[in-house]
Order: C-alpha cells, then structure tokens, then sequence
C-alpha cells in the first residue's frame, strides 16, 4: 500500500514550458486535492476533486488544470510555466466520512521555474 | 468563499510548557476544523479535528477549543517536548469538502 505517490519529487522548467505533476493513490480514496506551498507559508489549494470526472476550482487555480479520469489519478497540469509558480506541490486524497475528512499527503514536488 | 488566519507565525517555548495557537475563521458556515502537523522535510500529518458540534476535543497533551460564536479556534499543547518542534497548520471547511489551510505556525521547542 503505497498512499499518495506523486512524481516528478524536482523539477527545474523554463519560463514558458509546460509540464505534468503526477499523482496517484491506491488507498481507493474518492477525494484528491492539489496544494501548493510557498517558502515560508500555508498550503493554498489549487484545484481538488470529489470523485472521477469531477473537479472544482481552489483558492489559486490560474496558470493550472487537472483531470480526474480515473479514482486513482489526479494529474495536475502547468501551461505557460511562471516564476511565480516555483513552489512546492502537494497532492493528497481522502475518504470523506460524516463529519471529517482525513488527508493523506504525498511527499511533495519541489518546482522551480527559472 | 473561505479565509482562515493563523497566529502567531513562529513561537518559541521552553521544554515543558504550554503552547497555543489561534486561528479564526472567515464563513460561519464553516464546520469542520482540523490541525495539521508538518516537520521539517516532511508531508503535513492530522494531529486532531473538531466539528462545529462539540467545544473542546483533547488527545493527550493536545486540545483544541471550538468558539463558534467568534469564528475562532485554538490548539494547545502542554508539557512541550523537543519533538513537538515543527510548523503547524489550521483549517477549515463546510461539510469537510474543501479544506482552506491557515498561513502556518512554526513551533520551536528549547530543551
């Protein structure tokens, strides 16, 4: 049982280049979030997903999109890539019960844009 | 939509004491208030929640309070221990959907 994996853990882009953070779970979570950390600061939410085929903007959803295809899989795109996108990004997912909701967080994927 | 605020944004205490930090929160709709815990290098971990339900909720050395009326809550942890040093984050959300993370409280322990 693996968790939330996500891929790439570095990756250095030029400005202007696109790229894909992969994100998988196997825990068969119906929940799946995308966050992103700047230094020194909170966790911002970019896009999350409810459930396959559905997803709902977070507080910072420019420059980003995702997809749910499939329970497991929740990749995150970036277009047009920006400094202002060097970040560290977290993908977690969780089971919703009644009443709470449990996140369980990847490792992170350190981005630098240049 | 959603604004959490956290305070204070770094606190340092002696090992053994008390430490408590406070968010407040922006939608009264609001229900659902977790605490993460992310040491350094690492993937943030709950630690403890509360639901809109219930004032107070302890774990050990860990409580928060719930003050629905001033759209604020607290997490307290007493008898610090070095290993406590880390950065914490509150949250809150309506029906648990869409958590909103607070700014982060980086908690250092002296021994």
């Amino acid at each position: 049982n693996a968790g939330v994996t996500q891929t790439p853990k570095f990756r250095i882009l030029k400005i202007g280049q696109s790229m894909t953070l992969q994100c998988t779970q196997d825990m068969n979570h119906n929940y799946m979030y995308w966050y992103r950390q700047d230094p020194g600061m909170g966790l911002k939410l970019i896009y999350y997903s409810v459930g396959a085929g559905i997803t709902d903007k977070g507080e910072v959803p420019n420059g980003y999109n995702v997809s749910r295809s499939t329970t497991e899989d929740f990749p995150l795109r970036l277009e047009l890539a920006a400094p202002s996108q060097t970040s560290v990004y977290f993908c977690a997912s969780s089971r919703r019960v009644p009443g709470a909701n449990v996140l369980t967080f990847g490792a992170g994927s350190r981005l630098t844009v240049l | 939509g959603e604004n959490v605020e956290q305070h204070p944004s770094t606190l340092s205490v002696q090992e053994g004491d008390s430490a408590v930090i406070k968010c407040t929160y922006s939608d009264s709709a609001s229900n659902y208030f977790p605490w993460y815990k992310q040491e350094l290098g690492k993937r943030p971990q709950l630690i403890i929640d509360i639901r809109s339900n219930v004032g107070e909720k302890k774990d050990q050395r860990i409580a928060v309070t719930l003050n629905k009326t001033a759209k604020h809550f607290s997490l307290h942890i007493t008898e610090t221990q070095p290993e406590d040093s880390a950065v914490y984050f509150c949250a809150a959300s309506y029906n648990t959907d869409k958590l909103i993370f607070g700014t982060g409280t980086r908690l250092q322990v002296f021994p």
